[in-house]
């Protein structure tokens, strides 16, 4: 079984700065993806970023990135520039690729950022 | 904000009713995935419908049953409910086999 892990319950910066929310998982497969999902107040869950397994490469969006750590199985978010909203719960989620069957997302407990102004 | 749209945004039950949450997924979308987030808690997968058929389920009793219609859209139903079904229920559109799910706004449940 998959499990996702996010050490650092709540998490705060001053606006401008910037910040790294971490986040480790264990699994035993190869063919994967990881994402980091936004819920803001309204509860609507967004979509930050995403990583593939396969690619050593790590994902940039703007102003968030990723350092995706394979063998340590880390996978830490880096919001650059942190703006007042982006203060929410932020989610570290795992995805096994299951060849076309369920693809469902395992979610840690999550990371609660607040942006000082 | 994404096309995915859920009803009714809250919703108050007494222990041992039943609830219909619905869901509207995005267009496109064939795949609808439910989730039940605790309190303090990250979503946990309840199960995905695709083509009208429960295509993989989650930890959680048979009294949570699901519906998907021809258009896509989706019911969750709980019978027989107990507190601790209190919750945010989240539902996930996307295209089968496909890695980027667009939630709704979420059915926030409170069992008294």
């Amino acid at each position: 079984a998959q499990t996702v892990t996010q050490s650092q319950p709540e998490m705060s910066v001053q606006e401008a700065e910037t910040v790294t929310l971490s986040c480790t998982y264990d699994t035993s497969e190869s063919n994967y993806y990881l994402f980091w999902y936004k819920q803001p107040p309204s509860r609507q869950m967004i979509l930050v970023i995403r990583q593939e397994a396969y690619k050593q490469q790590n994902a940039t969006e703007n102003r968030f990135s990723v350092n995706f750590q394979k063998a340590a199985k880390s996978f830490s978010l880096k919001i650059s520039d942190s703006q007042l909203g982006d203060t929410a719960m932020y989610f570290c989620a795992f995805m096994k690729l299951d060849g076309g069957a369920t693809n469902k997302l395992i979610f840690g407990t999550g990371t609660l950022l607040a942006v000082q102004p | 904000e994404t096309g995915v749209t859920q009803s009714p945004t809250h919703l108050i039950k007494t222990r041992g009713q039943q609830v219909t949450l619905r869901c509207s997924s995005q267009s496109g979308h064939n795949t609808v995935s439910w989730y039940q987030q605790a309190l303090g808690q990250g979503p946990q997968f309840i199960f995905q419908y695709y083509r009208e058929e429960e295509n993989g389920r989650g930890n959680f009793p048979p009294r949570f049953s699901g519906l998907q219609f021809p258009n896509y859209s989706s019911e969750l139903n709980v019978n027989a409910l107990e507190l601790d079904d209190s919750a945010l229920y989240l539902c996930a559109s996307s295209r089968q086999g496909g890695t980027e799910a667009f939630f709704g706004q979420g059915t926030r449940l409170t069992v008294v």
